[in-house]
């Protein structure tokens, strides 16, 4: 089935330390996005890529970095920097001329 | 100025209620608008797409109005099973971003 994937559904994170979060898609999609999802709260945009070896920060970059060195994967890094990383993390994608974004099921993040 | 604004709710609806959410953008150059819907702890999934001739999908109708920048959407004969969190999504003038209105919250009662 084609779809987008994330893992791992749940992620705890020690002080100081840095987590990948993992994003595949085989829809084919040239865009890739992770946003961020406070409780009660909208989405927030962390950072998208349009293509290969090319990404842009969205509105709440500090904190976070993001490759992208293939068409299907996107992968999430937390660092260190980021103070107040609990929160649930969306990954999308979408096509040229799409219009519509499609999600992965999400992982949470907690803080040990 | 946030790009989307929706009003949170929540609405607390009977089963068999028609309820109307709207949502407003402050970009008049914005492309293209969807209406989403998120069940608790889920990811969003589109429901609609909303064009400015108006957009019918059974019980559901999206209406876009460019003039006073606002979407709407209508749910009529509401379900239990309606209950979600409804996002409202406007695509930017460049065509590559998206903005997430922050979601009103929809319960239908029995």
């Amino acid at each position: 089935d084609g779809g987008i994937t994330q893992s791992p559904k749940y992620l705890f994170r020690k002080e100081g330390q840095n987590v990948t979060l993992s994003c595949e898609q085989n829809l084919n999609h040239d865009a890739m996005y992770w946003y961020r999802q406070d409780p009660g709260q909208g989405l927030r945009l962390i950072y998208y890529s349009q293509i290969v070896n090319d990404f842009q920060k969205g509105d709440i970059a500090e904190g976070y970095s993001v490759s992208r060195e293939k068409k299907e994967s996107f992968p999430l890094t937390v660092t260190s920097a980021q103070k107040n990383p609990t929160a649930f993390y969306l990954c999308a994608s979408s096509g040229w001329f799409d219009g519509t974004q499609y999600f992965g099921p999400g992982t949470r993040l907690l803080v040990l | 100025r946030k790009e989307v604004e929706q009003d949170p709710g929540p609405f607390n609806v009977p089963e068999g209620a028609t309820v109307a959410f709207n949502c407003t953008y402050s970009n008049s150059a914005s492309q293209s608008f969807f209406w989403y819907r998120q069940d608790c702890r889920k990811e969003p999934k589109l429901l609609m797409s909303v064009y400015s001739s108006g957009n019918e999908d059974g019980r559901f109708t999206a209406q876009l109005n460019r003039a006073s920048q606002y979407i709407s959407l209508l749910i009529r004969d509401s379900k239990l099973s309606d209950s979600a969190t409804y996002l409202c999504v406007v695509i930017g003038n460049t065509g590559n971003q998206f903005y997430f209105g922050t979601g009103t919250s929809l319960t239908v009662i029995p």
